[in-house]
């Protein structure tokens, strides 16, 4: 199992230049997220997914897109660049919970963004 | 809204030494709570988990007591190897309004390990 794939794992954008960050899992899991990691921060949620065709903002949504045609896929679009989105973006995905059970989410290896 | 708070880094410790990590929480619900471990240049991996009061979570040498009447999943291992300095997250999903069973997470805690 290759587990959650994020591609690319490091990108130099100018401001206002726009892209896609990708995101596959082959795990078959309903429950997919994009958050961003900042210097003493912690993660925060950019947006989510709880299966194919559902998507819902997180706490920092704006300047992001996110669509889900598929469950294995969840890329994210930034539309036009800003200095602001330049951290490291991770994707995770999870399968929904059974019952009290909650099993957690599968983090991807990031992607370093660095918008110039 | 939810919210997890966990003491400040870096933590410097000698090989072989005792761990304690700090994390208290806030939540509406009934949270779920986890750790998660990111090496340098990695991602997030699952450390440990706890989903209901008084469950322990264990893992690698770490564990951690679900407290709800502190509202604390305080992590702690015996005594820690160079390889496990790392940064250290503590999160709770809270699952009462909470679609996807989102994370809510600390801000980390740098773990520094020396021989």
């Amino acid at each position: 199992n290759a587990g959650v794939t994020q591609t690319p794992k490091f990108q130099v954008l100018k401001t206002g230049q726009s892209m896609t960050l990708q995101c596959a899992q082959d795990m078959n899991h309903e429950y997919m997220s994009w958050y961003r990691q900042d210097p003493g921060m912690g993660l925060r949620l950019i947006h989510y997914s709880v299966g194919a065709g559902i998507t819902d903002q997180g706490e920092v949504p704006n300047g992001y897109n996110v669509s889900r045609s598929t469950t294995e896929d969840f890329p994210l679009r930034l539309l036009s660049a800003a200095p602001s989105q330049t951290s490291v973006y991770f994707c995770a995905s999870s399968p929904p919970t059974g019952g009290l059970v909650n099993y957690g989410y599968t983090f991807g290896s990031g992607t370093r963004l660095t918008v110039v | 809204g939810d919210s997890v708070t966990q003491m400040e880094g870096p933590v410097t410790l000698s090989e072989e030494a005792f761990l304690t990590i700090n994390c208290t929480y806030t939540a509406t619900g009934y949270p779920s709570l986890f750790w998660y471990v990111q090496y340098p240049g990695e991602g997030l991996q699952l450390l440990l988990k706890a989903t209901k009061a008084d469950d322990k979570g264990s893992n690698k040498g770490f564990e951690a007591t679900y407290r709800k009447e502190t509202t604390s999943f305080h992590l702690e291992k015996g005594s820690v190897q160079v390889s496990d300095s790392a940064v250290y997250f503590c999160a709770l999903s809270d699952g009462g309004n909470n679609a996807g069973n989102m994370l809510t997470f600390g801000g980390g805690t740098r773990l520094m390990v020396k021989p």
